[in-house]
């Protein structure tokens, strides 16, 4: 069972705008609409920021959009702040599993 | 408020066994689909097993099949992970998340709980 594909790092200025991937296969990413995305700051739980590509659960900032195209998940924060400094995971729906992503670094410089 | 609790980690032996616990509040528990996920120190998240509502559906990691059970007691509000033939790679913190479609979109995540798995 492979992990999705994600950058380990991505850096970006405060204002800027940052995105991330997430690369899977025919039988996760590219074959439904269900890759939910997940914001994990240093010793606390991971925090749903997207979920079904695109869409965001209440109280999440709307600097924060989803995108799919074929086997490839993208994750765009735009107007970069410093606490958006975290680690970002991918999932995917994938039937009887679920699979993430290995985890991107986001560095706010 | 909504809420997610675990309890039961700690330090065991290779070969030992464990029971987690995550006691559910705020919510309608027996609505919700449910899943535990695990993260080892110093790396990322990974997706253990999956549970529907009425615990009639059951879905497992492979790295986690025939070792561990997941289950479910909704009238008691809770959520359980039964952990046997424990190995050193499954030293992590585990995670439960409450899961509104089944679809591994999970909002809501306990603080998790500290499984050792050491001589």
């Amino acid at each position: 069972q492979s992990a999705l594909t994600q950058p380990a790092s991505v850096s970006g200025s405060p204002g800027q705008s940052i995105t991330i991937s997430c690369t899977g296969t025919s039988s996760d990413v590219g074959s439904y609409n269900l890759v939910s995305w997940y914001q994990q700051h240093p010793g606390k739980a991971p925090k749903l920021m997207i979920y079904e590509v695109s869409k965001r659960p209440s109280g999440v900032s709307n600097r924060f959009s989803g995108s799919k195209s074929g086997n490839t998940a993208s994750l765009t924060i735009s107007g970069l702040q410093a606490e958006d400094e975290a680690d970002y995971y991918c999932c995917s729906y994938a039937g009887s599993r679920g699979v993430f992503g290995g985890g991107t670094k986001l560095t706010v410089l | 408020q909504v809420q997610l609790v675990e309890s039961g980690g700690g330090l065991v032996k290779p070969g030992g066994s464990l029971r987690l616990s995550c006691a559910a509040s705020g919510f309608t528990f027996s609505d919700y689909y449910m899943s535990w996920i695990r993260q080892a120190p110093g790396k990322g998240l990974e997706w253990v097993s999956y549970i529907s509502s009425s615990g009639s559906t059951i879905y497992y990691a492979d790295s986690v099949k025939g070792r561990f059970t997941i289950s479910r007691d909704n009238a008691k509000n809770s959520l359980y992970l039964q952990m046997n033939s424990l190995r050193a790679e499954d030293t992590a913190v585990y995670y439960c998340a409450r899961d509104p479609k089944g679809d591994y979109g999970m909002d809501v995540w306990g603080q998790g709980t500290t499984v050792t798995v050491s001589s």
